[in-house]
């Protein structure tokens, strides 16, 4: 079955500090692996990932994928109480329309 | 550009009514996506439509649930004889053709609260 794993499920740190989360996934006819923001409302686009090794960046957040070893990190630097949220990780496949969401990590970062 | 729009936002229904939900793709998107969260639960893939036509539904339940997105007017998810467990926030994403996931956007949802 494919599946979307990604860890930790919560997460609380102070502003500024620097977090890590991540996703591993296990699903056939891999096409990309996408990260959303979810705050209280609609999950907002932050990054499609198809390609090995290319790091994503947009501001303090940045993002890459390891095809080999199935699994991509979503890096955010100098945590700000703005980026607290639920981070959901996805995977595209090219057989499938519908994209396979993870739990998502719940972020809270303390002021 | 008003994005994926969908109403109503809360929606309270009494065991046993039918729920009714509906999500307005954006502009010049011809494919719609209805998806289920449940309380601390990713996003589960539910329906896939186009213009009249039902394309995935591999993720609708048998039973008490049905989509459909006809020519003129919104998607509309219908969910007959709603119990408990159907207490979950439906969100609807569109995109201007298959494949473009950059451009898959997500509603607002709709919050449903069966009592």
């Amino acid at each position: 079955e494919d599946k979307v794993v990604q860890s930790p499920l919560s997460l609380v740190v102070h502003e500024g500090d620097t977090v890590t989360l991540n996703c591993s996934y296990e699903v056939t006819n891999f096409r990309s692996l996408l990260w959303y923001k979810q705050e209280k409302k609609a999950p907002t686009f932050l990054f499609m990932l198809t390609s090995s090794g290319i790091e994503k960046k947009s501001g303090r957040l940045s993002s890459i994928l390891d095809k080999k070893e199935l699994f991509s990190i979503l890096n955010i630097t100098a945590t700000q109480t703005g980026d607290s949220a639920v981070y959901l990780c996805a995977v595209d496949q090219n057989r499938d329309d519908k994209i396979i969401f993870g739990k998502g990590t719940r972020l809270h970062i303390l002021p | 550009n008003a994005g994926v729009m969908q109403n109503p936002r809360h929606l309270v229904r009494r065991r046993g009514q039918e729920a009714r939900l509906r999500c307005s793709p954006m502009k010049g998107h011809s494919h719609v996506y209805w998806y289920r969260q449940l309380p601390e639960e990713g996003l589960k893939f539910m329906v896939y439509l186009q213009k009249e036509n039902i394309i995935d539904e591999s993720g609708m339940p048998k039973e008490r649930f049905s989509a459909e997105f006809p020519k003129e007017g919104p998607s509309i998810l219908r969910i007959q004889q709603v119990v408990r467990g159907d207490s979950a926030a439906y969100f609807c994403a569109s995109s201007p053709y298959v494949g473009e996931r950059r451009g898959y956007t997500f509603g607002s949802g709709t919050r449903l609260t069966v009592v």
